[in-house]
C-alpha cells in the first residue's frame, strides 16, 4: 500500500533536547496530521494542518504543512520523558473520503 | 464519556480460517473506519462504513469485509487467513457532520491478530 516517507526511522533523546521529525511525499495532500501512538494503543491525534505553509503549535509540539504540499515537520522543544513513542505522519491525498495514508513512524527513545 | 473500544484485544488463528473483530465507537459517533497496522509499520486504511454501508476501501482483497449495525458498532471479517493478516487492527469512529473526517477519528486500542 501507498505510505508516506517518514524520518528518521529512529532517535535517541536526551532530556530537555529538541527534536525534529519531517514526511515527504510524492502525492499532493489536502491535510497532514501527526500522531502519537503508546503500546498497545491506537494513536492519538497531536496535530492537524489544512493550509499549505500553515504552522500551528499544540504546547511543546510544532508542525508545519510544506509550501508544495508534499512534505509536513514536527518539532518538540525540550523534551521530557513522557515524549518517548512512537510518531506518525499521516496525509489525505485530495478526493479521497475519509482515509488516512500514514508514515511508517518515528520511534523516540530515551538515551541510556 | 466512553471511548473507542475493540475485542477481542488478543488473537491466535490458523491459516485458512475465518475470524471477526468488533469494534464499538465511541458514543454518539456514527461512521467507523478500520486499518491493520503490521508490526513496524503505520497504519494502512481497510474500509469506512457511514449509516451501516461502505463508504470508502483501501487497496485490500474483498476477503476482508465488514459491517455496521444500527448502533454504529462494526465488524471487520477476514476469511482464508493467510500469514501475512498477522496485525494490529484499528479501529477509528468519527462524530456526524464530519463524514469520517480525519482530524475527527479516534483511535480504538485496536485487537492484536496472529495468524499460524
Amino acid at each position: 500500500g501507498q505510505q508516506l516517507n517518514q524520518s528518521p526511522q529512529s532517535m535517541f533523546i536526551q532530556e530537555g533536547e529538541d527534536v525534529s521529525m519531517n514526511c515527504t511525499s510524492s502525492s499532493i495532500f489536502n491535510t497532514w496530521l501527526w500522531y502519537k501512538q503508546d503500546p498497545g494503543e491506537g494513536p492519538v491525534l497531536l496535530i492537524a494542518l489544512y493550509k499549505a505553509g500553515e504552522l500551528t503549535s499544540n504546547g511543546r509540539l510544532t508542525a508545519q504543512f510544506g509550501i508544495t504540499r508534499k512534505d509536513s515537520f514536527l518539532n518538540i522543544s525540550a523534551s521530557i520523558p513522557s515524549d518517548v513513542g512512537i510518531y506518525f505522519c499521516a496525509g489525505q491525498l485530495g478526493g479521497s473520503q475519509g482515509n488516512l495514508i500514514f508514515g511508517k513512524g518515528t520511534k523516540l527513545s530515551v538515551k541510556p | 464519556e466512553t471511548g473507542v473500544t475493540q475485542s477481542p484485544t488478543h488473537l491466535i488463528k490458523t491459516r485458512g480460517q475465518q475470524v471477526t473483530l468488533r469494534c464499538s465507537s465511541q458514543s454518539g459517533h456514527n461512521t467507523v473506519s478500520w486499518y491493520q497496522q503490521a508490526l513496524g509499520q503505520g497504519p494502512q486504511f481497510i474500509f469506512q462504513y457511514y449509516r451501516e454501508e461502505e463508504n470508502g476501501r483501501g487497496n485490500f482483497p474483498p476477503r476482508f469485509s465488514g459491517l455496521q449495525f444500527p448502533n454504529y458498532s462494526s465488524e471487520l471479517n477476514v476469511n482464508a487467513l493467510e500469514l501475512d493478516d498477522s496485525a494490529l487492527y484499528l479501529c477509528a469512529s468519527s462524530p456526524p457532520g464530519t463524514s469520517g473526517g480525519l482530524e475527527t477519528q479516534y483511535f480504538g486500542p485496536g485487537t492484536r491478530l496472529l495468524v499460524l
